[in-house]
């Protein structure tokens, strides 16, 4: 079956713009997070979502972060006034409600100039 | 404060040999372990786990040990093949939380062939 799809693969963006980055879970998985990954550091937690709530959003580094969840499904990250420490790959996972393995999608290249 | 660690950055092994890779935890409400291997432009993919009430889980090459009285994981990988090549991450995860699962930093190995 299909797996986790993230969009767009690659992103290039300006300083100061903003960018909306999408994910689209295994179906059927409740549980949605978002991690991004900076250059030479591990995986760094963002946000948790189980179905469209999310209850801890203690990862996302300033309130230029934000994330949705519609439907159940597909979520949305968007990054307002984006700055060059911004850049990174962007993950997202997904997994059953109450199991621990996560499946993770490509991720999306962030590049902030 | 990082509570789940992997103190090496780096492991380079011969192939056929060994490769051990090892991940401490802090947090002795951790009581699901996870092992995620990373090629470059890839997300992570889930390889191996284990539960706290079991000290060793193997699966083929793969082998998961857990001592709980030392907080440590260890991942064993037997024979190393060049295949083998890329970036594991030790994740933990508590019985309660089973969704939030918090990452290590990564080790990478190289099989040298």
């Amino acid at each position: 079956g299909a797996g986790v799809s993230q969009s767009p693969s690659n992103k290039v963006t300006e300083k100061g713009k903003d960018v909306e980055l999408r994910c689209d879970p295994i179906s059927g998985h409740t549980a949605l997070y978002w991690y991004r990954q900076s250059l030479g550091q591990g995986l760094e937690f963002l946000i948790y979502f189980q179905g469209n709530s999310a209850p801890d959003k203690s990862g996302l580094p300033s309130d230029r972060f934000s994330a949705e969840r519609t439907g159940g499904s597909v979520s949305t990250l968007t990054i307002q006034r984006t700055q060059q420490e911004d850049s990174a790959v962007y993950l997202c996972a997904s997994s059953l409600a109450g199991r621990g393995t996560q499946y993770f999608g490509p991720g999306t290249r962030l590049t902030v100039l | 404060d990082q509570q789940v660690k992997q103190n090496s950055p780096s492991l380079s092994v011969q192939e056929g040999r060994i490769s051990i890779l090892n991940c401490d935890y802090t947090n002795s409400m951790f009581d699901y372990f996870l092992w995620y291997k990373k090629y470059p432009a890839e997300g992570p993919t889930f390889l191996i786990s284990i539960s706290s009430i079991k000290d060793k889980n193997e699966d083929g090459r793969f082998t998961v040990f857990l001592n709980k009285s030392a907080k440590h994981l260890s991942l064993h990988i037997v024979p190393s093949q060049p295949g083998d090549s890329a970036v594991y991450f030790c994740a933990a995860a508590t019985q309660t939380s089973y969704d939030k699962v918090i990452f290590g930093p990564g080790t990478s190995l190289s099989v040298i062939p």
